[in-house]
């Protein structure tokens, strides 16, 4: 099972900040955030990932909450070509690392 | 210059046939993956590689084999296909605990 929560879909109009919210309320003390995001049936694409702090890259911003339960994906400008499912991922801190995939947001900018 | 490659791009089959999906990647990760996205787009896990060992197996049918000739190369071989493996199954690689590239994706229809 995912350890996410994520809404299933959102729009957001062309050149305004889209903000993607997760849950991510059982996250443990070393365990990462990631977000990828997938444009129509390609694969999978990594878009960024934090612990505790907030990060910042050419693609988004990544706020994680105090408590970490939560994080906010942003993407600042937002354009058409952004359209795509969001997946917000926990990826576990030891052994393999691996991480599940959910469900994922459906983000559909708007012109 | 492909970062992670699949070949083929599409495989139409009939059940009962057993066919091969070949993935390389020339980013000299040491893990290589496979994952399968069915109808409802759910991304799963199935086969994980490090330095072409085995580490990570989820409950996939044994008729699902992977083999792993070398670190750039994970292919996965399917016997006895049945209409439940229709699906796109990605290939993606990474360094053990970092972010992971997927491949374009290979979508698979057996009728």
């Amino acid at each position: 099972d995912a350890k996410t929560t994520q809404p299933p879909s959102m729009d957001c109009a062309e050149g305004r900040a889209a903000n993607l919210p997760c849950n991510h309320s059982t996250i443990s003390g070393n365990e990462y955030v990631y977000w990828y995001r997938q444009i129509h049936s390609q694969g999978p694409q990594y878009i960024i990932h934090g612990l505790k702090n907030n990060e910042t890259n050419e693609m988004a911003s990544l706020i994680i909450t105090e408590d970490r339960k939560s994080s906010t994906l942003i993407l600042p400008h937002a354009t058409l070509r952004d359209t795509a499912v969001y997946y917000c991922i926990v990826r576990l801190s030891s052994g393999t690392y691996k991480y599940i995939f959910g469900t994922g947001t459906r983000l559909k900018v708007l012109a | 210059d492909t970062a992670v490659s699949q070949t083929p791009k599409y495989l139409v089959t009939q059940m009962g046939n057993d066919k091969s999906i070949k993935c390389e990647q020339n980013l000299g990760h040491d893990t290589m993956y496979w994952y399968k996205q069915d109808s409802k787009k759910f991304l799963k896990i199935m086969f994980s590689y490090n330095n072409k060992e085995l580490i990570i197996n989820e409950t996939v049918p044994n008729r699902f084999s992977p083999k792993s000739p070398d670190k750039a190369h994970l292919n996965l071989h399917i016997n006895s296909l049945e209409l439940g493996d229709s699906a796109v199954y990605f290939c993606a690689s990474s360094h053990i605990s970092g972010q992971k590239f997927f491949g374009p994706g290979t979508r698979l229809t057996v009728l």
